[in-house]
């Protein structure tokens, strides 16, 4: 059973290009979290998604992010005209649903490099 | 709101040493308590959880002790290995306002860890 997967794992973008970040969660994984790690901090809570749904979006940036975890295929974070603040990690993670606890499994994180 | 206070690394050991890794929370409600570990080119990975007070969680040899009254969970490891040489970060989830939201991780900042032979 694959563990998440998230692609590219190094990205580079100058500044005011836009970055798109896949996730896909594990088999049977219908709930996917992603969260930012700025340097030197820890990982900040950004949205949570089920299929077609933003269930929570509130540590999301009101501006130029924005996310999607389609009917078929990756969930994706995008971040439209991108600035040097945006360089960080970014880790998605999944689970397989919703109770009172449910582990979140984690995949590699995306590092975002902006110029 | 919530936060995750854990000590600031690098920490630095010899193989066999004993390993503690201070953590202390703030949060609203009942939170979860958690330690992930992250190993170089890797996601993180759930190491050890406690979901009340005075669980003790354990795996691999680390132990941690959810404390209430101190606002607590330190991480310990008796004997280090070399294998150990990680980034470990302390984590909760609390239920927010009307008892939803336990699913947001708060994580503390990370320590990392080296342990030499």
């Amino acid at each position: 059973n694959a563990g998440v997967m998230q692609n590219p794992r190094h990205l580079v973008r100058r500044r005011g290009q836009e970055a798109r970040l896949r996730c896909s969660p594990m088999k049977g994984h219908s709930h996917v979290y992603w969260y930012r790690q700025l340097p030197e901090e820890g990982l900040k809570f950004m949205v949570y998604l089920q299929k077609e749904n933003i269930i929570d979006e509130s540590g999301m940036p009101k501006e130029r992010f924005s996310a999607e975890f389609p009917k078929e295929g990756p969930s994706i974070l995008r971040i439209q005209q991108v600035v040097r603040g945006d360089s960080a990690a970014y880790f998605c993670a999944s689970s397989p649903g919703h109770s009172s606890y449910n582990e979140q499994f984690f995949g590699p994180g995306t590092r975002l490099t902006v110029l | 709101g919530d936060s995750v206070t854990q000590m600031e690394g690098p920490v630095t050991l010899s193989e066999e040493a004993f390993l503690t890794i201070n953590c202390t929370y703030t949060a609203t409600g009942y939170p979860s308590l958690f330690w992930y570990v992250q190993y170089p080119g890797e996601g993180l990975q759930l190491l050890l959880k406690a979901t009340k007070a005075d669980d003790k969680g354990s795996n691999k040899g680390f132990e941690a002790t959810y404390r209430k009254e101190t606002t607590s969970f330190h991480l310990e490891k008796g004997s280090v290995q070399v294998s150990d040489s990680a980034v470990y970060f302390c984590a909760l989830s609390a239920p927010g306002i009307g008892g939803g939201s336990n699913y947001k991780l708060t994580f503390g900042k990370g320590t990392l860890l080296t342990v030499n032979p």
